[in-house]
């Protein structure tokens, strides 16, 4: 049982480079979320989907997409990447949402020069 | 209004000695107050958690300290331990809401 596994561990990217943040979950979860996490800012919740084929927007979508890909899968990808997405990217999975426990993966480091 | 404010934004404590962790909210509709634990290098995992309808819940040397009327709830370590060192989250959700609204967390250094 591996339960959420993310890739790739590190990134750099030049300005203006696009990629995409991978994310799975063996636990047969319905919800899963993106993260990004800053000094001093906490944990950002940039998209989420409460289930399969639905996905909606968090606090800080813009530069974003997402895809459900299936119920075990939620990726993110980066567009255009700009200096101010230098961050680290948490994915995390729950039951159901609420009360249910996160569990998060071991985040991507993301450097954007 | 979703935000949920945290303190100490760092903290520095003996080994033994009790470390206290405070967050504030304002959506009376919070239900659900989870604190999670990330260790360096690692993502967060839940620690502990409570419901409103309860002051206090304590699993082992943790505990959380919950008060409804002035809508804070704070997180005590006791004997605290180098272990322990760690950045640490509150959070609060709403039963069938699907997000947890997070803190801004607190490191926590345990001095040997």
């Amino acid at each position: 049982n591996a339960g959420v596994t993310q890739t790739p561990k590190f990134q750099v990217l030049k300005t203006g480079q696009s990629m995409t943040l991978q994310c799975a979950q063996d636990m047969n979860h319905n919800s899963m979320y993106w993260y990004r996490q800053d000094p001093g800012m906490g944990l950002r919740l940039i998209y989420y989907s409460a289930s399969e084929g639905t996905t909606d927007k968090g606090e800080v979508p813009n530069g974003y997409n997402v895809s459900r890909l299936n119920k075990r899968e939620f990726s993110l990808r980066l567009e255009s990447a700009a200096p101010s997405q230098t961050s680290v990217y948490f994915c995390a999975s729950s039951e159901r949402g609420g009360r249910d426990t996160q569990y998060f993966g071991p985040g991507t480091r993301l450097t954007v020069l | 209004q979703q935000q949920v404010k945290q303190s100490p934004q760092s903290l520095i404590v003996q080994k033994g000695g009790i470390s206290i962790i405070n967050c504030a909210y304002e959506n009376t509709a919070f239900d659900y107050f989870p604190w999670y634990q990330q260790f360096p290098g690692k993502g967060p995992a839940l620690l502990i958690a409570i419901r409103p309808d309860v002051s206090e819940k304590k699993e082992g040397r943790f505990t959380i300290s919950f008060n409804k009327s002035a809508k804070q709830f704070s997180l005590h370590i006791m004997d605290s331990q180098p272990g322990d060192s760690a950045t640490y989250f509150c959070a609060a959700s709403i039963d069938g809401f699907q997000k947890l609204v997070f803190g801004t967390g607190t490191r926590l250094l345990v001095s040997p």
